[in-house]
């Protein structure tokens, strides 16, 4: 079966330390991957999405970068990060006709 | 573009009460639409989807009826619980690359 795996699951950082959170699918092979963030009070922002290995298309201009290392490892990253990055950041991996499914999130406080 | 837009919340009930959360869309083609659920402290379920007009997604006593004449997926439920207290996101994706576009959620608290 398909699994999703995103950690850690909790993260306070200081303000310009770097970041890097992690997604790893498995059961499956060239998914669509995803991340998105929920911001506190707001609704979920798709930040990044990847069709393959390598390929990275960015929604939103912004302090974060992704990277898609291995066809099923999906990485967010910061150099320094910022308070308004806080927030909650969900993984997602998709394929056609298979519907999305979701990590079970990292919150991040940038503090 | 593709938009999808809730009613805000939160939505206070009482427990076996009626429950309607409103979502209507704009989108190009013909999206698919999604209803998700986040519980506290959780990451995002799928609760039920409709591909095509007129198509009725169900699950867990929730229902959503895709209407295209007006343009709306609206989530209901004959009788809530304590337990469907969380945050519910409209979504749709369209054709091509299954981009998911959200709400921006509703907050449903169910009291006793």
């Amino acid at each position: 079966s398909q699994t999703i795996h995103q950690w850690p699951a909790t993260l306070v950082q200081p303000v310009g330390s770097p970041l890097s959170l992690e997604c790893t699918v498995e059961g499956t092979s060239n998914p669509n991957l995803y991340w998105y963030r929920q911001a506190a009070g707001r609704g979920l922002q798709l930040l990044f999405y990847s069709v393959g290995i390598g390929q990275i298309s960015s929604e939103v201009p912004q302090n974060l970068s992704a990277s898609r290392p291995q066809d099923r490892q999906f990485i967010l990253s910061s150099k320094k990060l910022l308070l308004s990055d806080s927030g909650f950041y969900l993984c997602a991996w998709s394929r056609a006709n298979a519907g999305y499914t979701f990590g079970s999130g990292t919150r991040l406080t940038v503090v | 573009g593709n938009s999808v837009t809730q009613m805000e919340g939160p939505v206070t009930l009482s427990e076996e009460a009626f429950l309607t959360i409103n979502c209507t869309y704009t989108a190009t083609g013909y999206p698919s639409l999604f209803w998700y659920v986040q519980y506290p402290g959780e990451g995002l379920q799928l609760l039920l989807k409709a591909t095509k007009a007129d198509d009725k997604g169900s699950n867990k006593g929730f229902e959503a009826t895709y209407r295209k004449e007006t343009t709306s997926f609206h989530l209901e439920k004959g009788s809530v619980q304590v337990s469907d207290s969380a945050v519910y996101f409209c979504a749709l994706t369209n054709t091509g690359f299954q981009k998911l576009v959200f709400g921006t959620g509703t907050r449903l608290l169910v009291s006793p």
